[in-house]
């Protein structure tokens, strides 16, 4: 049980490139999540996919596009990178519980991205 | 919207003494709140949840945190650190508004653990 996966684990681009990070998970979980880490200021949700064919935009969407391949896999493309994409981007899953109680997101290793 | 303010971006400790990271959030409604560690260049991982079962949670290596609803707070403590507990700390709560679940993460608070 491998948990959450996400490659590459470093990146380098030049500004104009495009890339997708790819992200998998075994857990059978229903949603999945992109964030980006910037220093100082924690951890920013990019998009989410509550179910499988489902995607919505989160804090700050402007610069990428998501697919939700099935229900293990969850991509984030970068159509033309930018410096201000220079950050850490994580993966997530959860499972969808019934009610109130906020599910525990699980977290992959994270992907080092550097736009020159 | 749901958000929390973590009081201290840094917090040095000796090795043997008690851990002490503050949290208050913002909701307005009972919210669910958690505490997810990062060791340095890894992902999250999650130390205790807060669900309204207990104020008192028990997490993983030693820590435990405590709601206060009349503070506003969600304080993480351990009663005495180790070297291996030095990392980056984040509170985190539920965000329901649009009806769905999505996490809100406060700035992080960085442990340092000398010997």
């Amino acid at each position: 049980n491998a948990g959450v996966t996400q490659t590459p684990k470093f990146q380098v681009l030049k500004t104009g490139q495009s890339m997708t990070l790819q992200c998998a998970q075994d857990m059978n979980h229903n949603s999945m999540y992109w964030y980006r880490q910037d220093p100082g200021m924690g951890l920013r949700l990019i998009y989410y996919s509550a179910s499988e064919g489902t995607t919505d935009k989160g804090e700050v969407p402007n610069g990428y596009n998501v697919s939700r391949l099935n229900k293990r896999e969850f991509s984030l493309r970068l159509e033309s990178a930018a410096p201000s994409q220079t950050s850490v981007y994580f993966c997530a899953s959860s499972e969808v519980s019934a009610g109130y109680v906020a599910d525990t997101q699980y977290f992959g290793p994270g992907t080092r991205l550097t736009v020159l | 919207a749901q958000s929390v303010t973590q009081l201290d971006s840094h917090v040095s400790v000796s090795e043997g003494t008690p851990v002490l990271l503050r949290c208050n959030y913002s909701s307005s409604y009972s919210p669910s709140l958690f505490w997810y560690v990062q060791h340095p260049n890894k992902g999250l991982q999650l130390l205790l949840k807060y669900t309204s079962a207990a104020t008192l949670v028990k997490g993983i290596n030693g820590f435990e945190a405590e709601f206060k609803k009349s503070e506003t707070s969600f304080h993480l403590t351990k009663p005495s650190a180790h070297m291996s507990d030095a990392a980056e700390y984040f509170c985190v709560v539920s965000d329901r508004d649009t009806g769905f679940q999505k996490l809100v993460f406060g700035t992080g608070t960085r442990l340092l653990v000398s010997p």
